[in-house]
């Protein structure tokens, strides 16, 4: 157990609508970081947080967005979904940035019919 | 080109055997993960190093900076060893670059 909790583990929807993913991280860890794996392009990074604060961005689409809330969880928007949106979206955290160990949730394997 | 290079991208051995997963990046970077990823999905971090070799039971890591390249071994391989193997940087503070991964099989 990372200690990393992500819900749901499996999400069904259809396009056009509008998810949350969410993720609780390792208690102590400031960082989250949000990936993204599909069956055609591997593991791609979204955006990670530190402390509540956006701190760096990777291949987010702009109908994404997520946030870190007071208590450090975050949360992943997904809205306007298109099939291609179906993969396994991946939750991180770290005590601090890049040079922290990481931390993983199982995963929210998200299909959009 | 990917910014991150991994090779072989799979690899098949028989338990007991030394097993060597390459990983090669052109970007300058503050840390390198390897990651273990199992069938079911699930992201297990390995090691994270900025220089020179770490070693956790029959793993072994190691990254040459100047070359820009890492290893990790593994020792004795066994067949719960099987899994995808990632080799993940980070660069420009804290964005993660993932190699494409070498998949792994063991058999007894």
């Amino acid at each position: 157990d990372s200690g990393v909790t992500q819900t749901p583990k499996h999400l069904i929807t259809a396009t056009g609508q509008r998810v949350t993913l969410r993720c609780s991280p390792r208690s102590g860890d400031l960082s989250v970081y949000w990936y993204q794996q599909s069956l055609d392009q591997g593991l791609q990074f979204l955006i990670q947080y530190y402390n509540g604060e956006e701190r760096a961005k990777g291949n987010i689409l702009e109908r994404f967005s997520a946030q870190q809330f007071p208590d450090l969880h975050s949360e992943l928007n997904l809205s306007s979904l298109e099939l291609g949106d179906s993969a396994l979206y991946f939750c991180a955290s770290s005590v601090a940035s890049s040079t922290g160990e990481l931390f993983f949730g199982e995963g929210s394997r998200l299909t959009v019919l | 080109k990917n910014e991150v290079e991994q090779s072989p991208q799979n690899l098949t051995a028989q338990e007991g055997e030394f097993i060597t997963i390459n990983c090669s990046y052109s970007v300058g970077i503050s840390a390198l993960h390897w990651l273990q990823q199992h069938p079911g999905g699930g992201i297990v971090s390995l090691f994270m190093l900025s220089s020179g070799k770490k070693k956790h039971g029959r793993l072994i890591a190691t990254i040459n900076i100047q070359e820009k390249h890492s290893s990790l071994h593994i020792t004795a391989s066994h067949p719960r060893d099987s899994a995808v193997y990632i080799c993940a940087v980070f660069y420009n503070t804290d964005k993660l670059i993932f190699g494409t991964g070498t998949r792994l099989q063991v058999f007894p």
